[in-house]
């Protein structure tokens, strides 16, 4: 069973910095895409970027390039999505969603099959 | 402001069909993307429903009743899910979203409420 078990919640002040974590297990780590995507409270879903754990090459959303960075672990089977110094607009849930590609008959595609249950990031002073 | 948009809210009585749309910007050509459909409820991650990119090329999630379906109206550049025969744990939120080449991109969501 594909699993994604994030880090549980996090209260930080602003200009601390911040790793959170996203296990899979089930599936070969190395070949499937790792992608995060925010929620702001109320609000709806905002892709961040994207990590493919097999060569760790990433991309970012121009909304969030050079203000978070995603990486991996393959040893651990665990991708992570980390701020250098956050901001009390970080407060949000985060979600790790796994890349899953599609072929159709006429179309080939990807999308996000498996979701993480989530990371709530309060940041308050 | 998300680049697909979609209505804020919407209801149905039980029972009833319950039509979402989803519109791409005028630069995005439906035709050309499988639209994706996604529902979520309080506390809980998103969940892949289907996604459309044909009559010939769609697909059911796992689980996922037969009353879900999609369709385009591709003058309108717009996605559409259609929920026939609604029921009330059909409330909640509701997301498109399509993968294109360099980025992954959501419509804003809508409520979706059983009167």
């Amino acid at each position: 069973e594909v699993q994604l078990v994030q880090s549980g919640t996090e209260v930080k002040k602003p200009g601390e910095s911040l790793k959170i974590s996203c296990k899979g297990s089930g599936y070969n780590f190395h070949d499937y895409g790792i992608g995060w995507v925010r929620q702001m409270p109320g609000k709806g879903l905002e892709w961040m970027g994207i990590i493919y754990p097999g060569d760790s090459e990433t991309s970012y959303s121009p909304s969030f390039q050079g203000q978070v960075t995603i990486s991996a672990d393959k040893s651990v089977t665990t991708a992570y999505l980390q701020w250098s110094s956050l901001k009390a607009s970080d407060s949000a849930m985060y979600y790790c969603a796994r890349r899953y590609r599609i072929v159709g008959p006429q179309q080939s595609s990807y999308y996000f099959e498996h979701w993480g249950q989530g990371t709530l990031v309060t940041v308050s002073s | 402001q998300p680049v697909l948009t979609q209505p804020p809210s919407s209801s149905a009585s039980p029972g009833e069909s319950a039509r979402l749309t989803c519109t791409l910007p005028s630069d995005i050509n439906i035709g050309n993307y499988n639209i994706y459909w996604y529902q979520q409820k309080p506390g809980s991650p998103p969940r892949y429903l289907l996604y459309y990119y044909s009559d010939l090329d769609k697909g059911q999630g796992s689980g996922v009743p037969s009353r879900f379906s999609g369709s385009k109206d591709a003058s309108a550049n717009t996605g559409i899910l259609l929920i026939s025969g609604l029921q009330s744990e059909d409330e909640g939120d509701y997301y498109c979203m399509i993968w294109t080449t360099n980025a992954v991109l959501f419509g804003g969501g809508t409520k979706l409420t059983a009167l």
